[in-house]
């Protein structure tokens, strides 16, 4: 069955990189996707690729696609204390046109001043 | 407007009561989701109306009913709820694919409903 992992927790320091990785099971996904989720808040899209890129970036986020290892990355340069947040990757799921999402358990990023 | 709009943001509700959640976007999207999340979770799929028409239902309790009254609007039905339906419940929409193509699948999501149950 599908299914997507990540790590629960990375805490860095402010101005420092981050990276969130991310593998996920369905090889006939067409888009990923990165959401942020801050405290009490709904899911914020980040960013997403299409599943025929390596890399997307977009100012701060570059995001690297391995489809053969089926592992995704999310790079934050110059981490800020405002970054702190639950970050989801995120797989479509088979071919329906739904958008239905299977989310990873979400990785918590503590960001120190 | 990219905006999905929920009411109410919190809601306590006793296990006999009857309450409604609801849902709005002005997006144009013909898709429209509920997902209930937990804390520290990830967000779980309830339902997903495409056209209006419910086409997955996620084995959910019939103490939820969802009601997609136009392309617009999503309202979740709540009746003798249980403690441990007390979450974050999540309204999200999206565009849907043209004959065989699909759009980017991406989720606009409001800021959720926080459901307690005593």
């Amino acid at each position: 069955g599908e299914d997507v992992e990540q790590s629960l927790f990375l805490s860095v320091r402010e101005g420092d990189s981050s990276v969130i990785n991310c593998t996920y099971t369905d090889s006939s996904s067409t888009y990923l996707y990165w959401y942020k989720q801050e405290p009490g808040a709904g899911l914020q899209l980040l960013t997403y690729i299409f599943s025929n890129m390596d890399m997307k970036q977009d100012q701060r986020l570059t995001v690297l696609l391995n489809k053969k290892d089926k592992h995704l990355s999310l790079r934050i340069a110059d981490t800020q204390t405002g970054d702190s947040a639950i970050y989801f990757c995120a797989e479509s799921w088979g071919s329906s046109n739904t958008g239905k999402l299977i989310f990873g358990q979400g990785t918590t990023l503590q960001v120190k001043p | 407007d990219t905006e999905v709009t929920q009411t109410p943001k919190h809601l306590v509700m006793g296990m006999t009561n009857k309450k409604s959640l609801k849902c709005e976007q002005h997006m144009g999207h013909r898709a429209m989701y509920w997902y209930k999340q937990k804390a520290k979770k990830p967000p779980e799929l309830m339902f997903v109306y495409s056209y209006e028409k419910l086409s997955i239902n996620e084995s959910v309790p019939s103490r939820f009913s969802p009601e997609c009254p136009n392309s617009s609007l999503l309202n979740l039905h709540l009746h003798a709820l249980q403690p441990e339906d007390s979450a974050l419940y999540l309204c999200a929409s999206s565009q849907v694919g043209l004959a065989g193509l699909r759009g980017t699948g991406e989720l606009f999501f409001g800021e959720g409903s926080r459901l307690t149950v005593l």
